[in-house]
């Protein structure tokens, strides 16, 4: 089956730009999505893209593919102490017709001012 | 406003006391799913509805079942909760399921068993 993974931690500067990373498995045609989690909150919809696709840019998101590594990186300009979250990369299971999704295990984001 | 929600947001349970966590949506989406995200894991499908079409996980313990009486409501029943239940559980819903139809969650109901 599919498998997602993604570094645990990263702390950044407020203003500085984050970097957060994801493998993923599966060689099909897929969407890859990003979603943010705040403390005791469901999971909100960032930004996905297509398998197809190298980048994918929306205001302070940017979304880079690299298909023939499977890794995704989600890059946050100008990081704001509100970012601070948990960040999931997600991959929609093709292989089904409802739209499983299969999480990582998610990035803590933590912006110091 | 909220689109899918989830009550309550918190719930305490004891051991072995079946319990049950409701979700309402107001998008008259297809599919709802529910997700059980241990603490600093990933979020785990457990099953999920296609209209009245129940489809479980092939992981999805026992333990665990749903309901879904209409298109707005679905439930999450836990017949005898351990202690390795405790988790956030999420509701989630789409359209359809196909191609890149957004799923929508709700906040969550965060499990205690004591």
């Amino acid at each position: 089956g599919e498998d997602v993974e993604q570094s645990l931690f990263l702390s950044v500067r407020e203003g500085d730009s984050s970097v957060i990373n994801c493998t993923y498995t599966d060689s099909s045609s897929t969407y890859l999505y990003w979603y943010k989690q705040e403390p005791g909150a469901g999971l909100q919809l960032l930004t996905y893209i297509f398998s197809n696709m190298d980048m994918k840019q929306d205001q302070r998101l940017t979304v880079l593919l690299n298909k023939k590594d499977k890794h995704l990186s989600l890059r946050i300009a100008d990081t704001q102490t509100g970012d601070s979250a948990i960040y999931f990369c997600a991959e929609k299971d093709f292989g089904t017709s409802y739209g499983k999704l299969t999480f990582g295990q998610g990035t803590i984001l933590t912006v110091h001012p | 406003d909220a689109m899918v929600i989830q009550n309550p947001r918190y719930q305490v349970t004891q051991f072995g006391k079946p319990v049950t966590l409701s979700c309402s949506q107001t998008l008259n989406h297809n599919v709802m799913y529910w997700y059980q995200q241990k603490s600093s894991q990933a979020p785990k499908l457990l099953f999920h509805y296609y209209d009245k079409d129940f489809n479980n996980e092939a992981d999805t313990p026992d333990n665990f079942q749903s309901r879904r009486p209409n298109t707005s409501f679905c439930f999450l029943d836990i017949r005898s909760p351990g202690l390795g239940d405790a988790a956030m559980y999420l509701c989630a819903t789409s359209r359809d399921g196909t191609g890149n139809t957004e799923a929508f969650f709700g906040q969550g109901t965060r499990l205690t068993v004591v």
